[in-house]
């Protein structure tokens, strides 16, 4: 049962354009998501959360975007790089009994950016 | 300050072997947890550990196994490997699991089961 779920495996955007992630999630008490980013031969790394009581979240050129009515959340990337081609996963967290969270992942989704 | 170490990085196991991945966390983290990943599965999670205790397990067979030390530092076991079992193991620490769930990973252990 994937309760994360990223329907794309890839996406190829051309430099200096929108590259827009999207990732659906079926738990409603999922209560925080994050985006990481993960190159070849590298851990993941944190790029960016929201809360589920924010419908919005920007940093620099990455916002990511929260529909809890939909269970939808999205990642835009404004202008795409090419060192933004990587694959990006989405991750979703709720809070357990004890008070710690555990991460849920999506499959990921592998963006190109090309010249 | 020294990020996640897993070891080792890569290693090749036949069938019906097992075999021992080791994490050291950054330093002053006490949770670490143990995720595979493999292509189009994403990154399933296996296991938390928190003060040496597993505090969540995700559904995997009782094959994989792991145990924390008193110093934050995590292995993972898996006996009787299997074909299926060739993945990237990442290790990811956080400073006690109960934030909102930034992880930081190492840079995983590429095993593959001949």
């Amino acid at each position: 049962d994937q309760q994360v779920k990223q329907n794309s495996p890839s996406l190829s955007v051309q430099e200096g354009r929108i590259s827009i992630l999207n990732c659906d999630y079926t738990n409603s008490m999922f209560d925080y998501f994050l985006w990481y980013k993960k190159y070849p031969a590298e851990g993941p790394t944190f790029l960016i959360s929201i809360s589920s009581i924010k419908d919005k979240n920007e940093d620099g050129r990455f916002t990511v975007f929260l529909n809890k009515s939909a269970k939808h959340l999205s990642l835009h990337i404004v202008p795409s790089q090419p060192g933004d081609s990587a694959v990006y996963f989405c991750a979703a967290s709720f809070s357990l009994s004890g008070g710690y969270n555990k991460l849920i992942f999506g499959a990921g989704t592998r963006l190109a950016v090309h010249p | 300050k020294a990020g996640v170490t897993q070891t080792p990085r890569y290693l090749i196991k036949t069938r019906g072997q097992q075999v021992t991945l080791s994490c050291s966390p950054i330093s002053g983290h006490r949770s670490v947890s143990w995720y595979q990943q493999t292509p189009g599965q994403g990154l399933q999670f296996l296991f938390e550990y928190f003060s040496e205790t597993q505090r969540n397990k995700g559904n995997f067979p009782g094959r994989f196994s792991g145990r924390q030390f008193s110093n934050s530092r995590s292995e993972m076991n898996v006996s009787t490997l299997e074909l299926g079992d060739s993945a990237l193991y990442l290790c990811a620490s956080s400073q006690s699991g109960g934030d909102t769930g930034e992880l930081f990973f190492g840079e995983g252990s590429r095993l593959t089961v001949l």
